[in-house]
């Protein structure tokens, strides 16, 4: 069965410094991947996607992420945080028939000023 | 020009008490979504449709019933809510099952007590 781990529950970082958030998966197939981002009181909007294309993947906001299937790891990082990433970032695989998402527990990101 | 809204944004009801909560998007999409947000904010699939019709029913009590009138609109309607049942709940849609970009509403808090 699919999984997705989030390595930390929660990160801070200080405003300028570079963000890396860990997530692991589990699949017998190739899934894609997503990172998906929820500030508070909000809902859930798309950081990025990986679909069997490029390796390293652009998103919004300066994000990326790079998927490494040796380490079956999919970790999304930013060069320098600003106060409005503070939120909640979640990373998500796509189910086996590709029809459904399966989302990680999340990793609260914090930034300090 | 919200793409996924939902209504209400929040609710408070009593246990026992049935209650509905609507969902629309104006992407033109065929299939929409109901995601359950706990109160650990992990995120879950309940139902989906495509056009009008079940193609997702995870595990999810025989009190929550999904109603699709068209393809805009997916409603979910609870009986006898329950104190369990107070949690985050997001509507989504996608273009077809198999598309792997969802577009989320707001979502609509509901607390029972």
């Amino acid at each position: 069965a699919q999984s997705v781990t989030q390595l930390d529950s929660h990160v801070s970082v200080s405003e300028g410094t570079p963000v890396l958030l860990r997530c692991n998966y589990s699949s017998s197939y190739s899934p894609s991947l997503f990172w998906y981002v929820q500030h508070p009181n909000k809902g859930l909007q798309l950081l990025l996607k990986y679909t069997s294309a490029a390796t390293l993947v652009k998103g919004i906001n300066g994000f990326e992420a790079e998927f490494k299937k040796s380490e079956t790891s999919f970790h999304l990082t930013k060069p320098s945080a600003h106060m409005s990433d503070a939120a909640e970032y979640f990373c998500v695989v796509t189910n086996q028939a590709g029809t459904a998402l399966i989302f990680g527990k999340g990793t609260t990101l914090s930034v300090s000023s | 020009d919200t793409a996924v809204s939902q209504t209400p944004k929040y609710l408070v009801t009593q246990m026992g008490n049935d209650k509905s909560i609507k969902c629309e998007q104006n992407l033109g999409h065929d299939t929409m979504y109901w995601y359950k947000q706990d109160s650990k904010k992990f995120l879950k699939i309940m139902f989906s449709y495509n056009n009008k019709e079940l193609i997702i029913n995870e595990t999810v009590p025989n009190r929550f019933s999904p109603k699709s009138p068209d393809k805009a609109h997916l409603n979910l309607h609870i009986n006898s809510l329950e104190l369990g049942d107070s949690a985050v709940y997001f509507c989504a849609s996608s273009q077809d099952p198999l598309a792997d970009t969802q577009y989320f509403g707001p979502g609509t808090r509901l607390t029972v007590l």
